[in-house]
Order: structure tokens, then C-alpha cells, then sequence
């Protein structure tokens, strides 16, 4: 079976901390991809970014990073120097390698998280 | 360009009706996705279409729920003779050939009285 676990239901920081949220993956697949999206308060879904299983190289886009570690099934997400602006709820995901791309997304049940200023 | 859109933002009907939520995607994206979301939950796939052909809809609840994308465009899902229980946020996605991201609309919450 397939699942993502975000055991952090809520994280609440000062601004300018840094953060970081969890995401465990369970597949028996040798082939997937991992993906973070933020959901604001507005209500949207942004995506954020997508992860090979081949590929564990991390990642830092500006204050983002990501941490992919094949051998604990971890994708972590780190905001450094946190701003308000973060505050959202974001979802870890996951999807298999099906016979073409298109194929579901199963997603974690997301971490709300708060920049108090 | 245009994101996914999706219409009525909001729906508010009484047990038992039907209703018929829309959904137009990225122009140019082959692969349209539906998601039902619970508040406090992530999304639940529920259905996808690549061009015009249903290929999964394992996540229907039940035959109440039904899809349809007739032109490999626009695609329409229908709940019939709704219940409570349907309410949530309805989200539709699409994605290019090729791509794994989806790219999501900003729903449509339902709410059944």
C-alpha cells in the first residue's frame, strides 16, 4: 500500500526561525515521485515541487529546501528565515510510476503551519 | 496564461438534488484529475481522464458519482441525489503530456443542507 504521514498536524514559529516539516513515504515501488504543495489561506493548492526516487540529490530554491532520503523513506521540507507570508497548510505527496504519467496523487494529511510576527 | 478553472466556486443544495460541478483545464494539458478534499484533510483522488477516456475511477465513493469529459477538454462531474455527507471542496487538476506535477484549480465547495 501507498501512504504519506505528516505527523506534524500543527507547527507555530516566530518569524525569521527556521522550519522544518516531516514527511514519511511508504511505497514498494522502486520508481516514484514526491511533491510538496502549499495550500494558503486563500485556499489554493501551489505546488511547490516534485522529487524523482532516482534522483536524491537535495534541493534549495531561495529560503526553501528539501531533504530526500531514500533510506529512512523521508522527504523533508525546510523554510529558513520564516515570514509571515509562509503561513499556509503543506502537503507532502506522493505518486507511482504507472504505465504513462498520468496517474494519482496521494497526499499526506498536511501540516498547518503559523508565522507569528 | 489561464490556470484550471473551476465553476460555481461555491454550491449550496438540498439533500437529494443533483449537481454538476465543471472544470476547464490549462489549455494544452492531456490529463484531467478531480480530488474531493475534507476540511483538515489533503486531497482525495477520486477520478482522471486522459483526453476523453476515463482512465481510473477507482476513487468514486459510489454510483452516485460520475464523470464525463465527451471533447478531451472541459470535464463535468456529477453527484446524484446528493447526501450530507458530500460536502466538501471539489478540486480539479491538470497536467501536461508528459509531466508528473498537476496543477490545481481553486475548487469548488459544495455544501449539502
Amino acid at each position: 500500500a501507498q501512504k504519506v504521514t505528516q505527523a506534524q498536524t500543527e507547527i507555530s514559529v516566530v518569524e525569521k526561525e527556521d522550519v522544518t516539516l516531516d514527511c514519511v513515504y511508504e511505497t514498494r515501488d522502486t520508481t516514484y515521485y514526491l511533491f510538496w504543495y502549499k495550500q494558503p489561506p486563500s485556499g489554493e493548492l501551489v505546488f511547490l515541487i516534485r522529487r524523482n526516487s532516482f534522483d536524491e540529490q537535495n534541493e534549495i530554491s531561495g529560503r526553501y529546501s528539501w531533504n530526500f532520503q531514500k533510506s529512512t523513506s523521508s522527504f523533508n521540507f525546510t523554510i529558513t528565515a520564516s515570514q509571515v507570508v509562509d503561513s499556509a497548510v503543506y502537503f507532502c505527496a506522493l505518486r507511482l510510476s504507472g504505465y504513462s504519467s498520468a496517474s494519482k496523487i496521494i497526499f499526506g494529511s498536511g501540516t498547518r503551519l503559523s508565522i507569528r510576527p | 496564461g489561464a490556470g484550471v478553472s473551476q465553476s460555481p466556486r461555491y454550491k449550496v443544495t438540498k439533500r437529494g438534488q443533483d449537481v454538476a460541478l465543471r472544470c476547464d483545464p490549462i489549455s494544452g494539458h492531456v490529463s484531467l484529475y478531480w480530488y474531493r478534499q475534507a476540511l483538515g484533510q489533503g486531497p482525495e483522488f477520486l477520478t482522471y481522464f486522459n483526453y476523453e477516456a476515463q482512465q481510473d475511477k477507482s476513487g468514486l465513493p459510489n454510483d452516485r458519482f460520475s464523470a464525463e469529459r465527451p471533447e478531451g477538454s472541459i470535464s463535468t462531474l456529477t453527484i446524484q441525489r446528493t447526501e450530507q455527507r458530500d460536502s466538501a471542496m471539489y478540486r480539479c487538476a491538470s497536467s501536461s503530456q508528459g509531466a508528473y506535477e498537476q496543477y490545481f484549480g481553486p475548487g469548488t465547495r459544495l455544501t449539502v443542507t
